[in-house]
Parts: C-alpha cells; structure tokens; sequence
C-alpha cells in the first residue's frame, strides 16, 4: 500500500517568511496529492492539490511542487502571517473512483510575530 | 465546497456502553465514505471505507466487530464504538468524496469521543 512521509515534523519561521513542507510517497500509481491544515480539535481544510499532470500549482501565497519521477511534492507558503500557524498534513491517492488518501504525518507550522 | 456534517461533536460514554457517531454529506451523494481516528498530535489513521449498501472494507488491525459502520444511504454513514473502553478514546472524523465537482475530498468536523 502508499505510503507518505513528511518532514519536517515541526517548523517555526518568523513572520514574512517561506515556509516549505515536503513530503514522499511510494505508490508510483498515486496521482492525486491534497494539503490538509488542520487547527487544533477542528476538521482538516484542504488547502491545495495537485494532480499529476501538472508540475505546479500555486494559489495566492501557496503554491505545491510535484516531481513524479522522484515521488516527492512540497507545499511552500510565502509571506507568512500568524494565522498559517496550524499543522499540515499532504495526503496521497489514486484519483479514481474511491480510493483512499494516505496521509502523511503532519508538521506543525508556527508563525513567530 | 461541498459540506459533510458530523454528530456529535463532543460525546461521552461510560466504560461498557455503546456510542453512535453519524457522517452526512449535506450537498452531494457519496457513495464511499472514510472514517478515521486521530490521537492528540498524530496524523488520521484510516479506519475503515464505508461504501454504500454493501460492508465496510476494514484497515489492518481495526475491529470490524468493534467499530460498526453502516452506509444505508447515499448521504449517510455511521460508526457505532461498541463496548467501548478508555483507550478509545480520541478523535474520530469522517470524509466523503465529491465526485462530480473535482474529485475532492471534504472532512466532517469530528467527534471527541471520551469514555471514562
């Protein structure tokens, strides 16, 4: 089955600056790739996605990279502001049908005033 | 987005007894739904894949005798805690898949279990 590590497990980075979390995966069929960010005791929002017939995608000040031959895709935040403090899962799946997401094991992202 | 409604938000149950959390797709009909447990400061872990009108395919080392999972309709699924026991406590959240609008895959706002 997939399996998807992430790194790093936690991150501080002042305000205004980037932040990059990146993330393997295994299963070479995958080919839908979520980011999740979770506040604590709240419901994973998805933030952005990528699939892989695209190699970037970027949505304001988030943007998510994917190398398929390497297997590895990174979220970046730039820009950043207290309120992206929060932990960040990316998730892996096969985009058909039903299949299942496979998460990773999140990084706790603080945002220093 | 599309919304998926969880019940209840906060439950807790006494040692023994059994505890019913429900999952709705409020806007969409999904016919598989997940449910997965989240301790304080790990990841979700898959539980099991509920599909609608047929049995809940199980991960490896979950219950299924433990962890009851009914899908009887398009927008609705169940996850019943049978004799439940402290160490089930955590937090259990559910998704669904919106298949018709992009593919994505929306969260419920989880269920804090606590048994005592």
């Amino acid at each position: 089955g997939e399996n998807v590590e992430q790194h790093p497990s936690t991150l501080s980075v002042q305000e205004g600056d980037s932040a990059v979390i990146k993330c393997t995966y295994s299963d070479s069929a995958s080919n839908y790739f979520p980011w999740y960010k979770q506040e604590l005791g709240k419901r994973p929002q998805l933030i952005i996605d990528i699939r892989s017939n695209v190699g970037e995608k970027k949505d304001q000040r988030i943007a998510v990279t994917l190398n398929k031959t390497a297997k590895h895709f990174s979220l970046h935040i730039t820009e950043t502001q207290p309120e992206d403090s929060a932990v960040y899962f990316c998730a892996a799946s096969i985009d058909f049908g039903n299949e299942k997401l496979t998460f990773g094991t999140g990084t706790r992202l603080t945002i220093i005033p | 987005g599309a919304v998926v409604s969880q019940h209840p938000s906060w439950v807790i149950c006494k040692s023994g007894t059994s505890v019913k959390i429900e999952c709705r797709s409020l806007d969409f009909q999904a016919t598989t739904m997940f449910w997965y447990r989240q301790f304080p400061k790990q990841s979700l872990m898959l539980m099991a894949t509920s599909n609608e009108g047929s049995k809940a395919t199980y991960e490896q080392g979950v219950e299924k005798d433990k962890f009851l999972i009914n899908h009887a309709s398009l927008t609705l699924s169940t996850l019943t805690v049978t004799s439940a026991h402290p160490e089930d406590s955590s937090f259990y959240i559910c998704s669904a898949r919106e298949s018709t609008g992009g593919n994505t895959i929306y969260f419920g706002e989880g269920s804090w279990l606590t048994v005592v």
